[in-house]
């Protein structure tokens, strides 16, 4: 399985609404990463997990929470987003940190925060 | 400063011929490159990294790219372009430091005309 699975594909969320993202991945990889993505902009580094441990957080603001639970899924616990959250949420996973190799992105969940 | 540019918004190309897409790095030491594809509402896609060794890289879908250290250029070409090549490309680069971080470019969309 080489692949990155991410659901919601699609979620719409108030405001005062709590929400969760999850990703997946059944690669062995040890790293995985959350990005946020504009449209027609670059991914944004959020989070990176290395073996299970948060290793990078980009001063995201607290309303976004990282969980990982296990070396196989990463969650994104979302609460009190402001409209310009909204984005296309991207998760990633390489095999191991700091290394050459490449990152496998998930298709990604598309948020509108109303 | 770390950088990458890429210096065209969008490439057009006509189905057959062949295609370049540009790209220029800034880095201390020695670079980690990558090209990754992305289509409308999906994940990126990984093409194909230089990370040493021969500086022609062949990748996915009859990609290459030539990396050029005195340029301090990665170009991405293809010999003949297809319609279905039509989407928005990032180049990146391993950030030296957080070696887990990747720093994309601004992207550039290829149009391949039939």
């Amino acid at each position: 399985d080489t692949e990155v699975t991410q659901t919601p594909k699609h979620l719409v969320m108030g405001m005062t609404n709590k929400k969760s993202l999850k990703c997946e991945q059944h690669m062995g990889h040890r790293a995985m990463y959350w990005y946020k993505q504009k449209a027609k902009k670059p991914p944004e580094l959020m989070f990176v997990y290395s073996y299970e441990k948060l290793s990078i957080n980009e001063s995201v603001p607290s309303r976004f929470s990282p969980e990982c639970p296990n070396s196989s899924l990463l969650n994104l616990h979302l609460h009190a987003l402001q409209p310009e959250d909204s984005a296309l949420y991207l998760c990633a996973s390489s095999q191991e940190q700091g290394s050459y190799n490449e990152q496998f992105f998930g298709p990604g969940t598309r948020l509108t925060v109303l | 400063a770390q950088s990458v540019a890429q210096p065209e918004d969008q490439v057009n190309v006509a189905e057959g011929n062949p295609l370049t897409v540009k790209c220029t790095y800034s880095v201390s030491g020695n670079p980690y490159l990558f090209w990754y594809v992305q289509y409308p509402n999906r994940g990126l896609q990984f093409l194909l990294k230089y990370i040493t060794g021969d500086n022609l890289v062949k990748g996915s879908y009859g990609f290459e790219a030539e990396f050029n250290k005195s340029q301090t250029s990665f170009h991405l070409k293809k010999p003949s372009a297809l319609v279905s090549d039509s989407a928005l490309y990032f180049c990146a680069v391993r950030d030296v430091w957080y070696t887990d971080k990747l720093i994309f470019g601004t992207g550039t969309r290829l149009q391949v005309f039939p």
